[in-house]
């Protein structure tokens, strides 16, 4: 599995725009990029999965570039909730799991402050 | 529809110990995966099981055992607890085993003494 690196913790402010950038430079053709939350005491929640390009729902946008060696979460407007640690995974189906299981990183601590 | 439910929350014991822990899969979800969350850590994953049979393991050792029951909740079993097991314990379920989206419960947080 695609090994990643993200900023181990952010700072940002209520209502303002977050992007977090994760780099898998050895991400494989048949890889996808997924994204976990997580908030404290709680297990990991499903955010989104992109294959290329631009991905969105009704949490957040994901953005892949062509050579897709990295991608950017973007939080629209965060609030005080959005404080949680986000994963980003990378592996060879579409959730990066299957009979391998996920593979995590340590994540990045986003800190929202008022 | 019901999610991923794990007990009991919050467990004590000792070094030496067995311990098991039980998930209930989210309705309609056919597969278990089980993952050990070391404090400031990322999950690791222990083990899947997909329709009572064993379908992938991580790197852990024997003494960390599971089971699938055929209403597909899952058992983890720790025999020989050590201090280093004290963690929180993550069950996840998804549809298949093949890739589909994993939904985690709550944990339950081991700490062993």
């Amino acid at each position: 599995l695609a090994k990643t690196t993200q900023p181990i913790s952010m700072d940002s402010y209520e209502g303002q725009e977050v992007n977090i950038t994760c780099s898998h430079n050895n991400i494989a053709t048949n890889d996808y990029i997924t994204w976990y939350q997580q908030f404290p005491s709680q297990g990991p929640r499903f955010i989104i999965q992109g294959y290329k390009t631009k991905v969105t729902n009704e949490v957040a946008s994901l953005f892949i570039p062509a050579d897709r060696k990295s991608s950017t979460l973007s939080l629209p407007r965060v609030s005080l909730s959005d404080t949680a640690v986000y994963y980003c995974l990378v592996g060879d189906s579409d959730s990066g799991g299957g009979a391998d299981g996920l593979t995590f990183g340590k994540g990045t601590h986003l800190i929202i402050q008022p | 529809e019901t999610g991923v439910t794990q007990s009991p929350t919050h467990l004590i014991k000792t070094r030496g110990q067995q311990v098991t822990l039980r998930c209930s899969s989210q309705s309609g979800h056919n597969t278990v995966s089980w993952y050990q969350q070391a404090l400031g850590q990322g999950p690791q994953f222990i083990f899947q099981y997909y329709r009572e049979e064993e379908n992938g393991r991580g790197n852990f050792p024997p003494r960390f055992s599971g089971l699938q029951f055929p209403n597909y909740s899952s058992e983890l079993n720790v025999n020989a607890l050590e201090l280093d097991d004290s963690a929180l314990y993550l069950c996840a379920s998804s549809l298949t085993g093949l890739g589909e989206t994993q939904y985690f419960g709550p944990g339950t947080r081991l700490l062993v003494l």
